[in-house]
């Protein structure tokens, strides 16, 4: 079945640091590739997404990186802030029937100052 | 800025009782999603709803499970006869077309007794 996997599980740095994620997907036939942020108790909200006609994205000190060969993306977050803290999930979408996002574990970040 | 808002933000309920958990979609959005979050776990698809019917359905959502847009603008998740494993973080969440954002809503969570 679809599924997508995704590592490390934790992450700790250093303020200023670097951060990257990966994730990898299963189903061929994804072709939009969504990242959330996850405050303690709060909604899933939507950092950057890519899609797959597009190998790489960025908005300020995110960016998204796409290879549809390997079926494998990652986030990259840099000069980490204290407030870059939270659980980050990566999700990927099949437009074959609908929208459904299969969601990665998680990757709970901790970044300290 | 519009948003997903969902009630009750927690419901407490007893085992084999029905619990209908409610949802107010952005107004515009015509995709319509119930995903479902276990503590400390990552966010599962339960059901998508475009067209006024599912349109796809996960091996969560079986028999004890309906979905129903009684109007033009609530959208509700209902479970007939809860049991302790229904225990979960609850979210809506909405969009208006493919492969594009799905904003969440708060959540509701449910905690079956």
């Amino acid at each position: 079945g679809e599924n997508v996997e995704q590592h490390p599980s934790t992450l700790s740095v250093q303020e200023g640091d670097s951060a990257v994620i990966k994730c990898t997907y299963s189903d061929s036939a994804s072709n939009y590739f969504p990242w959330y942020k996850q405050e303690l108790g709060k909604r899933p909200q939507l950092i950057i997404d890519i899609r797959s006609n597009v190998g790489e994205k960025k908005d300020q000190r995110i960016a998204v990186t796409l290879n549809k060969t390997a079926k494998h993306f990652s986030l990259h977050i840099t000069e980490t802030q204290p407030e870059d803290s939270a659980v980050y999930f990566c999700a990927a979408s099949s437009s074959y029937n609908t929208d459904k996002l299969i969601f990665g574990t998680g990757t709970r970040l901790q970044v300290f100052p | 800025e519009p948003e997903v808002t969902q009630t009750p933000s927690h419901q407490v309920t007893q085992m084999g009782q029905e619990v209908i958990l409610r949802c107010v979609p952005i107004s515009n959005h015509l995709y319509f999603y119930w995903y479902r979050q276990i503590l400390g776990q990552k966010v599962e698809f339960l059901v998508s709803f475009y067209n006024n019917e599912i349109s796809e359905k996960s091996e969560i959502f079986d028999d004890q499970f309906s979905v129903e847009r009684p109007d033009g603008s609530n959208f509700t998740l209902k479970i007939r006869s809860t049991k302790l494993e229904d225990s979960a973080m609850y979210f809506c969440a909405s969009s208006d077309g493919r492969n594009t954002e799905a904003f969440f809503g708060q959540g509701t969570r449910l905690t079956v007794v």
